[in-house]
């Protein structure tokens, strides 16, 4: 039941900025909770890429950067590089469902 | 450092029953939410449902409520994600992880595929 929608593909050149958003509602986004976003590299895990909106953990370069407005969210590439080229995923909290929900998900390609 | 890792891929039959696990070392097992997440090959990522070892106080998403059951035995640092009657629906990759008091989830343990096929 992804309640927070995302584009289902981007794509851009070597070194471009691409952006990826996140839509929610008033009961998640827009109620105020925060937003994480995760990389899944094809067939391994998901890695934590942003947390609590805009921060990075540790060893995630800052290429990779992140906002979130009223209802809404984006995760910002700078650089593209070739690598980068696989699925993101935000998630939050969603008062209504009283539970966790993911984003639809997007696939990034490097053109 | 926080390491999750999870039991091995299974395959069953529709109606059997299954537990799986979630080993986790590196931090306070008791004191943190533990998650599990679903994910059907090829597709998006789905929040299951959260237990707080210490109490084993725990959460389902309404899409798993009655379809699955979150354990955590504190005494060995695992959680476990159960089903009593698997349907061929139950078909996906379940990953385990830990909650951080901000709301994310981190790390993953590496996940267990399930498989239910006649």
């Amino acid at each position: 039941q992804s309640v927070l929608t995302q584009p289902s593909s981007v794509s851009g050149a070597p070194g471009q900025r691409i952006t990826i958003s996140c839509t929610g509602s008033s009961s998640n986004i827009g109620d105020g909770f925060d937003v994480h976003w995760y990389q899944q590299l094809p067939g391994t895990v998901p890695k934590l890429l942003i947390y609590n909106n805009s921060s990075r953990p540790s060893g995630v370069p800052d290429r990779f950067s992140a906002s979130r407005s009223g209802t809404s969210a984006s995760l910002a590439i700078t650089g593209l590089r070739a690598e980068d080229e696989t699925d993101y995923y935000c998630q939050s909290y969603d008062s209504s469902l009283s539970g966790f929900v993911f984003g639809t998900g997007t696939k990034v390609t490097v053109l | 450092e926080v390491h999750l890792v999870q039991s091995g891929a299974e395959v069953k039959r529709p109606g059997e029953s299954l537990k799986i696990s979630c080993e986790t070392s590196g931090y306070n097992f008791a004191t943190h939410w533990i998650g599990w997440v679903r994910q059907v090959p090829g597709k998006g990522l789905e929040w299951v449902g959260i237990i707080y070892p210490g109490d084993s106080d725990t959460r389902y998403s309404p899409s798993f409520e009655g379809q699955v059951t979150i354990s955590a035995d504190t005494s060995v640092g695992v959680a476990f994600l159960q089903w009593t009657s698997l349907k061929t629906s139950d078909t996906a990759i379940y990953f385990c992880a830990r909650h951080w008091e901000g709301d994310w989830f981190d790390p993953w343990g590496q996940g267990t595929l399930v498989t239910v096929s006649s």
